[in-house]
């Protein structure tokens, strides 16, 4: 079982919608939790990142995190074409030995026009 | 600040050939990875360096050496190509170890060997 499972997708919805994209982890170690957006052929970007657990907003961006269910999620409000992109969620911890992210695999988001 | 850059951004090897792929940044920043992405697979993480002198093994170091001299530069050196190396090689840095450290990313190199 990989330390951090992310659906693939690829997700499409309409121009407007709420997305919902989300990850789940097996290392309770794990203490930061970051969400990265990768354009076509581009290296990812930070998007937004949350220590432990609660809900931390950035414009139409809220990133979620749930310790006790080891799942993390990422919401996109009136979603845009802009949008359009592979998201990673990505984790690590704060002790030596857990200083690495572990990536999720990715989820293919297009939002279309 | 021109942040992370790697060169090249495409290269075609052979089997058995050797290359590096160059790292920089000018962020001064102390901590530098590189990782390798592949389709299904995520990012994973090759080797790290946590200060100039100071690398580690990551996830799948085989095949792959690095070196820090500087702050700076990152090299990361294909030994002898295998295809099983094709992938797009990305390079991070990030100041430290803090998990407030934003990482960030190169642009990437797509590498394709035959």
């Amino acid at each position: 079982q990989k330390e951090v499972e992310q659906d693939p997708g690829p997700l499409s919805v309409p121009e407007g919608a709420i997305v919902s994209l989300n990850c789940t982890y097996s290392n309770s170690a794990f203490q930061y939790f970051m969400w990265y957006r990768q354009y076509s052929r581009k290296g990812p970007e930070l998007l937004m990142y949350t220590y432990s657990s609660g809900n931390k907003e950035d414009g139409r961006f809220t990133a979620q995190v749930d310790k006790s269910s080891k799942y993390i999620s990422l919401f996109i409000r009136d979603s845009q074409p802009s949008d359009s992109a592979t998201y990673l969620c990505a984790m690590r911890g704060v002790t030596s030995g857990t200083y690495k992210y572990i990536f999720g695999t990715g989820t293919r988001l297009k939002v279309l026009a | 600040n021109a942040g992370v850059t790697q060169t090249p951004k495409f290269q075609v090897l052979k089997t058995g050939q050797s290359m590096t792929l160059q790292c920089a940044q000018d962020m001064n920043h102390e901590y530098m990875s590189w990782y390798r992405q592949d389709p299904g697979m995520g990012l994973r993480l090759i080797h790290y360096s946590v200060g100039a002198g100071i690398t580690d093994q990551g996830e799948v170091p085989n095949g792959y050496n690095v070196s820090r001299s500087t702050t700076e530069d990152f090299p990361l050196r294909l030994l002898s190509a295998a295809p099983s190396q094709t992938s797009v090689y990305f390079c991070a840095s990030r100041r430290g170890t803090s998990g407030t450290d934003t990482q960030y990313f190169g642009p990437g190199t797509r590498l394709t060997v035959l």
